[in-house]
């Protein structure tokens, strides 16, 4: 059964970067060749919003009001993919999911599984 | 302002049929499929409805999903406590962007 798991600080300072990790666990990106990897994030009592996605060979998609800000990578040797965002501000403290995409070209794109999400906290 | 919209709340009793709107344009909804996500309290959000109507395994039958031009609905019968949760409505855009609603608590009194 396929599993994610995101890590990283839960604290964050204005202005710097926000970076987390999603460990895979229960399958491999690297022969996952019909799915996408993501994130997308939820803010307090709020509700749910894409970060972005990316393909075992590289291929990112960020949503657009987060480009310029977002850099999404894939690390198939250790089964991982990452997250980063800089020049945060209190507007990006949410809780942070990680997820697996179906094809979203041809098919309807839907997100299944979702890792059990992360708080992170934008604060001096 | 999420581009999806949805009503923010819906209620029923125990064994009604609740149904959740989601209104859309044509770049999204009118030209992809629509799925759906049920968040209980605390927890990360389950994908409920697949390609408008599609359940994945596992999913109860009492969940249904529906699609028509550039709206979709998702039906909940035989409402049980159980059922209390956000539901959100996603879809994908002509420019290959996600979005989502802004998602419907569901209250079962």
């Amino acid at each position: 059964q396929l599993q994610l798991q995101e890590s990283g600080p839960g604290l964050v300072k204005p202005s710097e970067t926000l970076s987390l990790t999603c460990t895979v666990s229960g399958g491999s990106i690297i022969s996952s060749t019909s799915h996408y990897w993501g994130w997308i994030r939820q803010p307090p009592g709020k509700g749910l919003e894409w970060i972005g996605s990316i393909y075992y060979n590289g291929f990112t998609y960020y949503t657009p009001s987060l480009k310029g800000r977002v850099t999404i990578s894939v690390d198939t040797s250790k089964n991982q993919f990452s997250l980063k965002l800089t020049s945060v501000t209190a507007a990006d403290t949410a809780v942070y999911f990680c997820a697996r995409l179906y094809d979203f070209w041809s098919g309807s794109g839907e997100v299944d599984p979702w890792g059990q999400g992360t708080l992170v906290t934008v604060s001096s | 302002q999420s581009v999806l919209t949805q009503p923010p709340s819906a209620s029923g009793t125990p064994g009604q049929m609740v149904t959740i709107s989601c209104s859309g344009s044509s770049s999204n909804i009118g030209s992809n499929p629509v799925n759906w996500y049920q968040q209980l309290p605390g927890t990360a959000p389950k994908l409920l409805i697949y390609s408008n109507d599609q359940r994945p395994s596992g999913v109860p039958d009492r969940f249904s999903g529906s699609k028509s031009g550039t709206s979709a609905s998702l039906a909940v019968s035989g409402l049980q406590s159980d059922d209390e949760a956000d539901y959100y409505c996603a879809a994908w855009d002509d420019s290959l962007n996600g979005v989502f609603g802004g998602g419907t608590k569901l209250t079962v009194l």
